[in-house]
């Protein structure tokens, strides 16, 4: 079966500092696109990234960046210069295709002043 | 404004109703999808439509049903055979296919009395 784990279901930083959250995935496509969403309390979710599985570079969006490891399957966040507002629940999300979209379990994230 | 509006925000359902919740988009989207989440845990898939008058069953469809008259409509119904119905219920939309990002509604809260 094709998973997407979040392993750290808790994580905290210090407000400006960085944090990384990882995600790990198992699967046998070789074509796919790969996302980070947050939810913050409204319980809205929000994209913040997403990483095409073709392309070696990782992306970026302003203080949100990847590392992306295709080979080893891994797929982690970083947050830099981390604010208060960036306090949320933050999903890995993988759609294999069409019959099989798989988000993991989250991490939630806590910043402090 | 464009989006995904999803309603009631708060649904409360007796023992042996059938409650149906709305998800309305405005964003031209093909595709369309109903989650589930529950407490600490990430989004589990109930069912998607890529086009009008046909959908798919996801994870956990057992107990649910859905239309797809409407490009712009997807209501998700919960029936009486499904006997754990509490959770928080996510409507979203994607252009085309899951490899597109997901857009999605503010939610539906649904409690058993």
């Amino acid at each position: 079966a094709q998973t997407v784990t979040q392993s750290q279901p808790e994580m905290s930083v210090q407000e400006a500092e960085t944090v990384t959250l990882s995600c790990t995935y198992d699967t046998s496509e070789s074509d796919y696109y790969l996302f980070w969403y947050k939810q913050p309390p409204s319980r809205q979710m929000i994209l913040v990234i997403r990483q095409e599985a073709y392309k070696q570079q990782n992306a970026t969006e302003n203080r949100f960046s990847v590392n992306f490891q295709k080979a080893a399957k891994s797929f982690s966040l970083k947050i830099s210069d981390s604010q208060l507002g960036d306090a949320a629940m933050y999903f890995c999300y993988i759609p294999y295709n069409n019959n099989d979209m798989r988000f993991g379990a989250g991490t939630r994230l806590t910043v402090k002043p | 404004d464009g989006g995904i509006t999803q309603s009631p925000k708060y649904l409360f359902r007796k023992e042996g109703q059938n409650v149906t919740l709305s998800c309305e988009q405005n964003l031209n989207h093909d595709a369309m999808y109903w989650y589930r989440q529950d407490p600490g845990q990430g989004l589990r898939l109930i069912y998607y439509s890529q086009i009008v008058n046909d959908f798919q069953k996801g994870d956990i469809a057992e107990g649910y049903s859905v239309s797809r008259e409407k490009k712009e409509s997807f209501p998700l119904t919960v029936t009486s055979a499904q006997k754990n119905p509490t959770a928080f219920y996510l409507c979203a939309s994607s252009p085309d296919r899951a490899r597109n990002i997901q857009y999605f509604g503010a939610g539906t809260r649904l409690s058993v009395l």
